[in-house]
């Protein structure tokens, strides 16, 4: 069985500081890794994913997040952050040769002006 | 390639009464999953389909919830008999054949038992 603890359930940051979510996850088989952001009355979308390889994953708006295998962690950076960035971002697994995805329980990324 | 789309995107109801709500994937997408999101929590899976096939019914699905995906195309999720723990975002998502594609999200049926 899997699952996922994002630390904070909280991040408020202000514009253009940089910012980390953290995303711990525990799994027995090898998993696929992904972080989805939820922005207010929208459904989640895609930021990035680890397959394989670089442990450096690029994803959309400036994010990018690194898997590190011996922590057990996926965190999620940006340098500069933008008041539009403001939303729910929650960390999510899956068995590489499996269908059910576990969620964490997601991020308040709040960006003030 | 229209998105995911859910309907109704909202419903109220009574206590004891019966709920249907349908998804309709992009069309290329075999897999379909459902999931249940509360507030302050992250989706919690429910079921998925490969094609018609329903292939996993989590256990936080009871008796009372039905899923079906006949002829592996849109999907409907029913609840009878409704409880006011049913409240909740019901989410759907797809997706291409194989765990490493992305899920394509709707936006979801907010459903409110009183």
């Amino acid at each position: 069985a899997q699952s996922v603890t994002q630390l904070d359930s909280q991040v408020p940051v202000f514009e253009e500081a940089p910012v980390e979510l953290r995303c711990n996850y525990s799994s027995s088989v090898s998993v696929y890794l992904f972080w989805y952001v939820q922005y207010p009355n929208q459904g989640l979308q895609l930021l990035l994913k680890y397959l394989s390889g670089s442990t450096l994953v690029k994803g959309i708006n400036g994010f990018e997040a690194e898997f590190n295998k011996s922590q057990t962690s996926f965190h999620l950076r940006k340098p500069s952050v933008h008041i539009s960035d403001t939303a729910e971002y929650f960390c999510a697994v899956i068995n590489t040769g499996g269908f059910k995805t576990i969620f964490g329980a997601g991020t308040r990324l709040f960006v003030k002006a | 390639d229209t998105g995911v789309s859910q309907n109704p995107r909202h419903k109220i109801t009574k206590r004891g009464q019966n709920v249907t709500f349908r998804c309709d994937p992009i069309s290329e997408h075999n897999r379909l999953y459902w999931y249940r999101q509360t507030l302050g929590q992250g989706p919690e899976f429910l079921t998925y389909f490969q094609n018609e096939a329903q292939l996993e019914k989590s256990r936080l699905l009871s008796d009372r919830f039905s899923a079906e995906r006949p002829k592996g195309s849109f999907s409907t999720l029913e609840i009878q008999r409704t409880e006011q723990g049913d409240s909740a975002m019901y989410l759907c998502a797809s997706s291409l054949g194989q765990a490493r594609e992305t899920q394509y999200f709707g936006p979801g049926t907010r459903l409110l038992v009183l």
